[in-house]
């Protein structure tokens, strides 16, 4: 499969518990960004990472948020101590390494919807 | 601060008839803009990336324009077909990877 993998596509936590959600990106991208999709309200951005660094986490919630993309593995979202406003759908893109040759084009994950009951 | 605005909100059309939705941003300093389709419940797939240096780019049935000084981009659907019904996402971008979104327009094609 050559798309954005994002798992678990649903994910149900009662306050206070920690949600983590992983993201592998495509095939030969480098580079994996987190989105949150609150409900009614349009994709805002979170967190920018490439291997091992985070680029970009001008969008993180500052406290209960961290993000990280170790050299082996997925990227995963965490979020510590949820409360019923994490509720919404998380979404993660990838793309290619930002040199002069290529767009900037972004592919989407099918997003991982968390609930907190 | 960049406002991406997509009008309008929902369109319904009958099958066959053309489809134009419109995007305008505040700010026209933008790296690119690009259009996405989104299903209910599902994520979000990739239509058209239009760089600023272009005006244009079209891909089979769709048609996006950019016009960077008016601060507007236009997606036309040629020839809808009910397949077509879902949210169309516009989001513009400064700076690598980081996209502003609007809201979308949310299209319903009936047979």
């Amino acid at each position: 499969n050559a798309g954005v993998m994002q798992n678990p596509r649903h994910l149900v936590r009662r306050r206070g518990q920690e949600a983590r959600l992983r993201c592998s990106p495509m095939k030969g991208h480098s580079h994996v960004y987190w989105y949150r999709q609150l409900p009614e309200e349009g994709l805002k951005f979170m967190v920018y990472l490439q291997k091992e660094n985070i680029i970009d986490e001008s969008g993180m919630p500052k406290e209960r948020f961290s993000a990280e993309f170790p050299k082996e593995g997925p990227s995963i979202l965490r979020i510590q101590q949820v409360v019923r406003g994490d509720s919404a759908a998380y979404f993660c893109a990838s793309s290619l390494e930002p040199t002069a040759a290529n767009t900037g084009e972004l592919f989407f994950g099918e997003g991982s919807r968390l609930t907190v009951l | 601060k960049q406002e991406v605005t997509q009008i309008p909100a929902a369109l319904s059309v009958p099958e066959g008839e053309n489809l134009v939705l419109n995007c305008s941003f505040t700010d026209s300093a933008i790296y690119n803009l690009q259009w996405f389709r989104q299903d209910p419940g599902k994520g979000l797939t990739s239509l058209l990336l239009i760089q600023s240096s272009q005006r244009e780019q079209t891909s089979g049935r769709l048609n996006a324009s950019l016009d960077k000084s008016s601060g507007r981009s236009t997606l036309y659907i040629a020839a809808s077909q009910p397949g077509d019904s879902a949210t169309y996402l516009c989001a513009v971008s400064h700076s690598w990877g980081k996209l502003q979104f609007g809201a979308g327009t949310q299209v319903v094609v009936t047979p």
